[in-house]
Formats: structure tokens, C-alpha cells, sequence
């Protein structure tokens, strides 16, 4: 496609659930990221993926959160026994490639808004 | 850690010029990137700087200062439609962004 995907756009789930969000980057892009936005917040890191390995899950917020990337295309972030303060967007982004170049564009998707009632 | 400042809100008037500042602390600076985000929408690439100085893409030109930590981003001849959030954000390394808050700028007629 055009641009970086994801689906669902909006997930209603109650608290306790398990949920899946899934990226589709720009065709060729090496490099995703899963970033998420609160309400009043700014864009939070969760995880950075170069392939199909995460050289950087340091914004994972807790066990709950985890993800993957298969075949270097697609991510799937999985959130486990949700809560309440899970709500938010959740971004994806995907850049061309991660060799140390000075200037990689992150370019997003439309994200999708999670709400746990 | 890294501390990123932005102003919360703006105001302009349409064909007017503005100047959102941005101020960061980091360490392993590698470029300063600011990002548009309508409301409901994805952010989306404005401009990038990792050199001092001025960049000029159109209308919007972006500023950096390495030394005292210090970007901002003007826009000219305000139009309606760059009502908008603004979003700086610093790259650390090779990899990650750590965003601003946002400045969310009303451009009124």
C-alpha cells in the first residue's frame, strides 16, 4: 500500500481483555516502531523494530504489553489483561531503514484508538 | 534521560507569522524532527535538522541550536488549515523518538 496501515482503527474491550493491534508499515521499510498517545500526552515509545528483532523495548510499559513482527513486515502489539489506563491511540510508524544513516523519516499510521471500559 | 519543552497552546491570526519554540535535553543527540498532527489524524514529517542553522522548506522553516539545546518552527502566512498540533521530537542514536507534548496552534481568521 501507499502508507503505513493499521487495524483495527477503533477497539472497545473491557477490562481484563486481551487485545490485538496490528501494523501494516510501507512496503519495504526495514524499520517500525510502536509509539502510543494519551490524551493531553505526548507520543510515548513503546517498541523499535529493525527486521524482525527488537533491538529497543524499553518503552514497553509493563509484562503485560508485548510484540512482534514476522517475515519483516507486519506487527502485531498484544496487550494482555487490559486496563483501564491502556486507553489511548496507538501509533505505528515505519522508516526505510536503520544503518545509521543521519536522517530516517518515521512516517505513521493513522492508529488505532483503544478504549477499556 | 531527555526533557523536551514546548509551549501547550498558541494563537495566530491567518497570514500572520508564528515561532513555536522548542527546548531539549539529551544526551547522543542525532537530529530534531518536527511532526503535524490534525486532530484525529496520524503526525506527519515537516522537517528535520541536525546541523546548526536554518532549514526553509516553503512556508515552514525549521531552526537548530545544538549548543543551547533549542529548535523552533516557523510557519508564514498562516493559513486556516495549519491549525494544527505541532510536535517536536529529538533522536537519540540511530533509532528511537522521544516527542514533545504537542504545541496545538488555533489560527483564527
Amino acid at each position: 500500500g501507499a502508507g503505513v496501515s493499521q487495524s483495527p482503527s477503533n477497539k472497545v474491550t473491557e477490562k481484563g481483555k486481551d487485545v490485538e493491534l496490528r501494523c501494516d508499515p510501507i512496503s519495504g521499510h526495514t524499520a517500525l516502531y510502536w509509539y502510543r498517545q494519551s490524551l493531553g500526552q505526548g507520543l510515548e515509545f513503546l517498541i523499535y523494530f529493525q527486521g524482525n528483532s527488537a533491538p529497543d523495548k524499553s518503552g514497553l510499559p509493563s509484562d503485560r504489553f508485548s510484540a512482534e513482527r514476522t517475515g519483516g513486515s507486519v506487527s502485531t502489539l498484544t496487550i494482555q489483561r487490559t486496563q483501564q489506563e491502556d486507553s489511548a491511540v496507538y501509533l505505528c510508524a515505519s522508516s526505510l531503514a536503520e544503518t545509521g544513516a543521519p536522517f530516517e523519516t518515521q512516517y505513521f499510521g493513522p492508529g488505532t484508538r483503544l478504549l477499556v471500559l | 534521560g531527555q526533557n523536551i519543552d514546548q509551549p501547550t497552546e498558541m494563537t495566530a491570526t491567518e497570514g500572520a507569522i508564528v515561532q513555536i519554540n522548542c527546548t531539549y535535553q539529551t544526551s547522543g543527540f542525532n537530529g530534531l524532527f518536527w511532526y503535524q498532527q490534525h486532530a484525529g489524524e496520524a503526525p506527519t514529517f515537516l522537517s528535520y535538522n541536525v546541523l546548526d542553522g536554518l532549514e526553509e522548506k516553503g512556508r515552514f522553516s525549521s531552526f537548530l541550536s545544538r549548543s543551547k539545546g533549542y529548535s523552533y518552527l516557523l510557519l508564514k502566512e498562516l493559513q486556516m488549515k495549519d491549525s494544527a498540533s505541532y510536535l517536536c521530537a529529538v533522536r537519540r542514536g540511530y533509532s528511537t523518538l522521544t516527542f514533545g507534548k504537542g504545541t496545538m496552534l488555533l489560527v483564527s481568521p
